[in-house]
């Protein structure tokens, strides 16, 4: 059993940093390096935005980078811009190929 | 480029049953598992189930474990999710996805599925 818990909300204004965690609770250890967060705009498909814990695809800005201690996983976004403004989640192996997310955190921009 | 376009969603009665599918192009499909991941209204996104990218071998989260199954048909580049006894709480968006190293990399815009008396 996995469960990841994120804020429900998180802000900041233009130009500043906000970081949104994810505490990992699993049984499963091995699974706590294989961490992706995603954002999604209203009304749009989920996209990739860190993979492998802190990694990036292509065309997703260095403003957006993550890392993990423990079992907390981070996101940081910095220099806020308008259009970062979406809900992020984020999503870890759990074991027998189970790939639960976090609940979302809602990031508006002031 | 990749696309994943999902199809098949509609209103549907409590107990009813419907098949959605995944139609995938821009990609050698066959080499790929994918996901099943649904979006209830107002709410997160919850991983459904994977399915091997030989069709050999499939898994589902607890809440759909029995009632929904998975397959796909690699020479016409199609994912699909049978869903059987619906409940009103299975109502929402259905997304597929790509999955590479663990991760949902692509995904289509979903398909919306309403369950009501």
């Amino acid at each position: 059993q996995s469960v990841l818990t994120q804020p429900p909300s998180a802000s900041g204004s233009p130009g500043q940093s906000v970081t949104i965690s994810c505490t990992i609770d699993s049984d499963d250890v091995s699974g706590y390096n294989i961490v992706s967060w995603y954002q999604q705009h209203p009304g749009k498909a989920p996209k990739l935005i860190i993979y492998e814990v802190n990694k990036r695809p292509s065309g997703v800005p260095d403003r957006f980078s993550a890392s993990k201690s423990g079992n907390t996983a981070s996101l940081t976004v910095s220099g806020l811009r308008a259009e970062d403004e979406a809900d992020y989640y984020c999503s870890s192996y759990a074991g027998l190929h189970k790939r639960p997310f976090g609940g979302g955190t809602k990031l508006t921009v002031l | 480029q990749v696309q994943l376009v999902e199809s098949g969603g509609g209103v549907v009665q409590p107990g009813d049953s419907l098949t959605l599918s995944c139609t995938a192009s821009g990609f050698p499909f066959s080499r790929y598992n994918m996901h099943w991941v649904r979006q209830t209204p107002g709410k997160g996104l919850e991983w459904l189930m994977i399915i091997a990218d030989d069709g050999d071998g499939s898994y589902y989260a607890d809440s759909v474990q029995g009632r929904f199954i998975i397959s796909r048909d690699n020479s016409k580049n199609t994912l699909y999710l049978h869903m059987s006894n619906l409940r009103t709480e299975d109502a929402g968006r259905y997304y597929c996805a790509r999955d590479v190293n663990w991760n949902y990399d692509y995904w289509g815009q979903g398909t919306l599925v309403a369950v009501s008396s």
